[in-house]
């Protein structure tokens, strides 16, 4: 069984540039999730998806980022205009639906200078 | 509130057996996980257990939960060097529910 898939693996740009983030979750898994790992700390949800609905965006910076899962499966998590505290790895996972495991892809690792 | 504490860092020698800890704050958590990231890579669930249970087995892991402090414990028995990584502890409220991570703890292997 194949696993999340994201793309790109790396990615630097300037602050006040724009970037998007893709997500291929596991086939059949409703919930996609996309999360950012500041280093040295854990993993925090950004946003929550159950098909191609939103069900938990409360700690998504809604004035700089944005995503989308339009037909319920990919999902692509965009920032416009980057901020230096923006650098992170941005880890998408999927589930299931109401499963207990979340499956996580290898992460797409941003730099902001 | 929601906050999942957990020692930043652990050294073992090889074949010892490793404990890690951590304290959560919500005691409505349902599920408590134990997941590890090795350089590079994604998240990997090792274990959970749900709060209703006080211990789980599974090869090596034993996780340990103590509803009554809010406290979890991962053991790892004869640990290798595969095992070097970072081990984050987590909950949840429901299935497919977000999950809350501590900030990990880098487990050091010493030959």
């Amino acid at each position: 069984e194949a696993g999340v898939a994201q793309s790109p693996r790396y990615k630097i740009i300037e602050k006040r540039q724009s970037v998007a983030f893709w997500c291929n979750p596991i086939s059949g898994h409703a919930t996609l999730y996309w999360y950012q790992q500041i280093l040295g700390q854990g993993p925090k949800l950004l946003i929550q998806f159950q098909n191609n609905g939103v069900v938990d965006d409360s700690q998504l910076p809604k004035d700089r980022f944005s995503a989308e899962r339009l037909k319920g499966v990919d999902s692509t998590l965009k920032i416009q205009p980057a901020k230096l505290e923006d650098s992170a790895v941005y880890l998408c996972a999927s589930s299931l639906a109401s499963g207990v495991e979340q499956y996580f892809g290898p992460g797409t690792r941003l730099t902001v200078t | 509130g929601e906050d999942v504490e957990q020692s930043l860092f652990l050294s073992v020698r090889e074949g010892d057996s490793s404990v890690i800890n951590c304290t959560y704050t919500d005691s409505s958590s349902t599920y408590l996980y134990w997941y590890k990231q090795e350089p590079g890579a994604g998240l990997q669930l090792l274990t959970y257990i749900f709060s209703n249970m006080d211990m789980k087995q599974d090869q090596r892991l034993t996780v340990l939960l103590n509803k009554k402090d809010k406290h979890l414990s991962l053991r790892i028995a004869d640990t290798q060097t595969g095992d070097s990584a970072i081990y984050f502890c987590a909950e949840s409220w429901e299935r497919d529910d977000k999950i809350i991570f501590g900030k990990g703890t880098r487990l050091h292997i010493l030959p």
